[in-house]
């Protein structure tokens, strides 16, 4: 079955420290791989994603992501965290040829203590 | 500026009642979804369609129905037969690789 795994559902960095927030998928297809940021009543923000190629993935706000296929995995990091990084965090699989369909694990919040 | 509009924003319904949501886009993508989203369980999707005038089911389609008379709308109902329609709900569109989500819809029933 395709399904995708967060493990953490909440997560409490101090500001300033390195972030990582694991994601582990099942999917029988090549997939594409996404990580969104969502802030509270509001919609997603794409922060990256991965197609293919370079397995380190670059996105905004200062994320990088590394596709590991052994793993099955797709951490995202981020090497010191800010205060308006708390949100809550969605890692999501698809592949166009499933009719471009997201699966979404169940989030991670990022709290961030001062 | 091309971006999807959901509306409203905030809906209340009372139980029984049908009630419509609203997703229009202006990025000329042919696929657009609905997701619906509860608290501890991410992103669940409802319906999806990929053309004009055809839509499939996702995982969670009872108590919902779409419609996708032209590209740029797609309109959620929730129906009086959906037991927990409570939630918020996106929706998106996509072409090839690219996403782009809704600000959402925050459904309450009362």
């Amino acid at each position: 079955a395709q399904s995708v795994t967060q493990p953490d559902i909440h997560i409490t960095v101090s500001e300033g420290a390195s972030l990582e927030l694991r994601c582990n998928y099942s999917y029988g297809a090549t997939p594409y791989l996404f990580w969104y940021v969502q802030s509270p009543g509001q919609g997603l923000q794409l922060l990256l994603k991965y197609f293919s190629g370079d397995t380190l993935v670059q996105g905004i706000k200062g994320f990088e992501a590394e596709f590991k296929r052994s793993q099955s995995s797709f951490n995202l990091r981020k090497p010191s965290v800010h205060w308006s990084d708390a949100a809550e965090y969605f890692c999501a699989v698809g592949s166009y040829n499933q009719g471009g369909k997201l699966i979404f694990g169940q989030g991670t919040e990022l709290s961030v203590k001062p | 500026d091309g971006g999807i509009t959901q509306s409203p924003k905030y809906l209340f319904r009372k139980e029984g009642q049908n009630v419509t949501l609203s997703c229009e886009q202006n990025l000329n993508h042919d696929a657009m979804y609905w997701y619906r989203q509860d608290p501890g369980q991410g992103l669940r999707l409802i319906y999806y369609s990929q053309i004009v005038n055809d839509f499939q089911k996702g995982d969670i389609a009872e108590g919902y129905s779409v419609s996708r008379e032209k590209k740029e709308s797609f309109p959620l109902t929730v129906t009086s037969a959906q037991k927990n329609p409570t939630a918020f709900y996106l929706c998106a569109s996509s072409y090839r690789e690219g996403y782009t989500f809704g600000s959402g819809t925050r459904l309450t029933v009362v």
